[in-house]
């Protein structure tokens, strides 16, 4: 079992749209990240957070670490949206840590 | 310009080869990271580096090898023992374990 889900997989929104991808993990996590992956394969972080709510331009993070579930939100999205979002958790590995990844959501805004 | 470069862009292996696929960072961070990433899967890490001169293995480490002899470079050898390397290889950095990671563009190896 894959210890982060993501949902949905695949997404398509017309724009001005208001967007939300959803994250569930199953372990305790010192934090999360969201990640954008653009078709050419380049990754960006967008954000990382252990608790709360964190905003950058339209794009909006929340976290809920009692339930396990994190929400990535785009508002008034914008065909250059359209990319991989990912989310990823920071786990305890030994005495280190390390991130485990979702699967992705395609996100596909048009005109 | 701060960041990270991966060479070369597309890579082409033949059977019984090894092949090394580069990664440079130029953000002074401490640890770096080889990521592989197959079609409908999230990323796997496959060896990461907390300083110079130190490595460890992460969860599909077989098949390939890495050195970290500078701070600023951590080059991946996909070895003849992997035997289903086509993938798209990703390489991060970060100032320290637990902090963002900064990608670099990503390396796609083909076997031929």
């Amino acid at each position: 079992k894959n210890e982060v889900e993501q949902s949905p997989q695949n997404l398509t929104a017309q724009e001005g749209e208001f967007i939300t991808i959803n994250c569930s993990y199953s372990v305790g996590i010192s934090a999360l990240h969201w990640l954008q992956q653009h078709p050419g394969g380049g990754i960006v972080s967008l954000f990382m957070l252990s608790s709360g709510k964190k905003k950058h331009g339209r794009l909006i993070a929340t976290i809920n670490i009692q339930e396990k579930h994190s929400s990535l939100h785009i508002t008034a999205s914008h065909p250059r949206d359209s990319a991989v979002y990912i989310c990823a958790v920071s786990l305890e590995w030994g005495s280190n840590y390390k991130l485990t990844f979702g699967k992705g959501t395609l996100l596909t805004v048009n005109p | 310009d701060g960041g990270i470069t991966q060479s070369p862009k597309y890579l082409f292996r033949k059977e019984g080869q090894n092949v090394t696929l580069s990664c440079e960072q130029n953000l002074n961070h401490d640890a770096m990271y080889w990521y592989r990433q197959d079609p409908g899967q999230g990323l796997r890490l496959i060896y990461y580096s907390q300083i110079v001169n130190d490595f460890q293995k992460g969860d599909i480490a077989e098949g390939y090898s890495v050195s970290r002899e500078k701070k600023e470079s951590f080059p991946l050898t996909v070895t003849s023992a992997q035997k289903n390397p086509t993938a798209f290889y990703l390489c991060a950095s970060s100032i320290a374990q637990q902090e963002t990671q900064y990608f670099g563009p990503g390396t796609r190896l083909l076997v031929l």
